[in-house]
């Protein structure tokens, strides 16, 4: 299976600044008809999963855009533009290419 | 907008199966695009992926636990299933049901319910 790795595991960020983070996939995930078969998900506390961005770059519906996607085939960054205090939580790279879909171990996100 | 929602017991006896439902609402789950998956996520831990099935039945299971999972689907009713056998402490978790579209996502998730194995 394809195996996805993030970094970093946790980040402390003042608001108003950036911030980003990276996945790391196994093998590339293109897909033959030219998109990225991979996603960003954030888990806020004590909530379910939701989903920010898909195929690399397309933000989800009602996403802020201050959330960016990009990347292509094996890396792949999220950043914020300036982050809110609704940003924390943990954020989750995923791969859709293959079955399984697999995940990343999350990148925790905390606020300064 | 559309709406899931897991239920079934909160707590399993070990050696036992687990077995949760997952109710649909706001749309049909007898439409083509969507896979209706399982994700479960232990306590204090990542997410892992267990299974989804498409609407004419065809199933996907995450290899590692293969052969004690199943999941079913009943288009006339709205809902999927996940049955897991043999559990062990270590299948304690959070169980999401979820809608996974193709080329879009996972774009609907349950609010989750932990099922505890425990004697």
């Amino acid at each position: 299976e394809i195996v996805m790795t993030q970094s970093p595991l946790s980040l402390s960020v003042t608001p108003g600044e950036p911030a980003s983070m990276s996945c790391r996939s196994s093998q590339s995930l293109l897909h033959s008809d030219g998109y990225n078969c991979f996603d960003w998900y954030l888990q806020k506390p004590g909530k379910s999963p939701q989903l920010l961005i898909s195929l690399g770059s397309n933000r989800a519906s009602g996403v802020p855009d201050r959330f960016s996607g990009g990347g292509s085939g094996t890396d792949f960054t999220l950043t914020i533009s300036r982050v809110e205090a609704e940003d924390v939580g943990v954020y989750y790279c995923m791969q859709a290419l293959q079955t399984p879909p697999t995940f990343g171990q999350g990148t925790k996100l905390e606020i300064k | 907008q559309v709406h899931l929602q897991e239920s079934g017991p909160g707590q399993v006896k070990p050696s036992q199966t687990l077995s949760l439902t997952c109710t649909v609402s706001g749309g049909s789950i007898n439409t083509g695009g969507y896979f209706w998956s399982w994700v479960r996520q232990h306590p204090g831990k990542g997410l892992e992926w267990i299974g989804y099935i498409y609407y004419s039945g065809s199933t996907y299971y995450n290899s590692s636990l293969k052969r004690r999972v199943s999941i079913s689907i009943d288009t006339s009713d709205n809902h999927f299933s996940l049955k897991l056998s043999s559990v062990t402490a270590a299948d304690t978790a959070i169980y999401y049901c979820a809608r996974h579209q193709e080329q879009v996502g996972i774009d609907y998730w349950g609010q989750g319910i932990l099922v505890t194995v425990s004697s």
